[in-house]
């Protein structure tokens, strides 16, 4: 069964720190894997997207994702944090779904809320 | 702007009334999906369609139904039998297009049900 595990429920920077969101995931097929970012009573933007191309995605607003097979992770870093970032963040992947080829639904890790400080 | 609209923003129901989510999407997406978050626990699939007059069962369906007779639109009805109501729908839509590119998934801005 494909599952995702984001590994910190809480985790809080500096403002211009680098961020790391990590998340470890399961999978029995070649997995497409997803970063959304939640800020709050909102809905989901998407950060970025790996879907076997380049290991390494870059993504929206300075964030970028590494996909690595052997330690079946896809950590969120960023450089240098912004104040803006604070949000909610979501590790997902996606399944195959049983009627339309390409169609699949989505199975989220818990969150991680990221916390900017001054 | 092409976009998926949830309403109502906040909906309060009383013990023992079935209340309706609106899910609208103009985006022509085949696919569409009703999730449920709550405080520490992610989304959770409550029922999701691939095509219109069909739909599946997702990880936490009892208590809930949906119909899908248009493409565009999928409202879900949580009924009294959903014990725990309380907490933030969001519906999503998608294509097969749309995952072979960088585009994903739409989401709409939530639903944010209390019971009161």
């Amino acid at each position: 069964a494909q599952s995702v595990t984001q590994l910190d429920s809480h985790v809080s920077v500096s403002e211009g720190t680098p961020v790391l969101l990590r998340c470890n995931y399961s999978s029995s097929y070649s997995p497409s894997l997803f970063w959304y970012v939640q800020h709050p009573n909102k809905g989901l933007q998407l950060l970025l997207k790996y879907t076997s191309a380049a290991t390494l995605v870059k993504g929206i607003n300075g964030f970028e994702a590494e996909f690595k097979k052997s330690e079946t992770s896809f950590h969120l870093t960023k450089p240098s944090a912004h104040m803006s970032d604070a949000a909610e963040y979501f590790c997902v992947v996606s399944v195959p779904g049983p009627l339309i080829q390409g169609a699949q639904k989505l199975v989220f890790g818990q969150g991680t809320r990221l916390t900017i400080n001054p | 702007d092409g976009g998926i609209t949830q309403s109502p923003k906040y909906l309060f129901r009383k013990e023992g009334q079935n209340v309706t989510l609106s899910c609208e999407q103009n985006l022509n997406h085949d696919a569409m999906y009703w999730y449920r978050q709550d405080p520490g626990q992610g989304l959770r699939l409550i029922y999701y369609s691939q095509i219109v007059n069909d739909f599946q069962k997702g990880d936490i369906a009892e208590g809930y139904s949906v119909s899908r007779e248009k493409k565009e639109s999928f409202p879900l009805t949580v009924t009294s039998a959903q014990k725990n109501p309380t907490a933030f729908y969001l519906c999503a839509s998608t294509t097969g297009a749309a995952l072979r590119t960088n585009y994903g998934y739409t989401f709409g801005s939530g639903t944010r049900l209390t019971v009161v």
